[in-house]
């Protein structure tokens, strides 16, 4: 069964400070993989995904992500951290089960606090 | 053009009753998939609708139920509420039934909170 880790639960950086999340996904088929940002009481807006190709993936809001399959990783960077990036950040894999029908697996996230 | 819509945005019901979620997709979207949020399980798949049919079903009790109208709007329904059902309830639309075109669109959700 398909499984996605994020191992930091909480990360704080310094506004301007350089930011990578880390995200391992488990999953014996071709990963479909994504990004998400979570603000409080809101739902998931996408930052960026990965089907094939590049495996250096451009996003919104200045982020980028590096699929690494020999390390089962899909890692997420950016260089310099905005105030409005604290939020909460998921990780997630497609998976395309037999019967035709598709879903999103997510890890636990990761809360990003930004202090000024 | 308008995202995904759910309604209502908080719900409080009393343990036992029953509830019905809405979600209104992305106008072209046919794709509808549900997803039920807390901090102790995270995010879980419920299910996902395509053209009216389910095509995929999360490991859910059966007391979770849903469907798809034929202009892709979808609802869900939880019957006999338990308080453990208290979550944010998030739904996600894409335009057709694959993975690989691009990623679901989120609503804002449904906070529900059983008492």
């Amino acid at each position: 069964a398909q499984s996605v880790t994020q191992p930091d639960i909480h990360i704080t950086v310094s506004e301007g400070a350089s930011l990578e999340l880390r995200c391992n996904y488990s999953y014996g088929a071709t990963p479909y993989l994504f990004w998400y940002v979570q603000s409080p009481g809101q739902g998931l807006q996408l930052l960026l995904k990965y089907f094939s190709g590049d495996t250096l993936v451009q996003g919104i809001k200045g982020f980028e992500a590096e699929f690494k399959r020999s390390q089962s990783s899909f890692n997420l960077r950016k260089p310099s951290v905005h105030w409005s990036d604290a939020a909460e950040y998921f990780c997630a894999v497609g998976v395309r089960d037999t019967g035709g029908g598709n879903k999103l697996t997510f890890g636990t996230g990761t809360q990003l606090k930004v202090e000024l | 053009k308008a995202g995904v819509t759910q309604t209502p945005r908080y719900l409080i019901k009393t343990r036992g009753q029953q509830v019905t979620l809405s979600c209104s997709p992305i106008s072209g979207h046919r794709s509808v998939s549900w997803y039920q949020q807390t901090p102790g399980q995270g995010l879980q798949f419920l299910f996902e609708y395509f053209s009216e049919t389910q095509r995929n079903k999360g490991n859910f009790p059966g007391r979770f139920s849903g469907r798809q109208f034929s202009n892709s709007r979808s609802e869900m329904n939880v019957s006999t509420l338990e308080l453990g059902d208290s979550a944010l309830y998030l739904c996600a639309s894409r335009t057709n039934g694959q993975v690989d075109n691009y990623g679901y669109t989120f609503g804002s959700g449904t906070r529900l909170t059983v008492v």
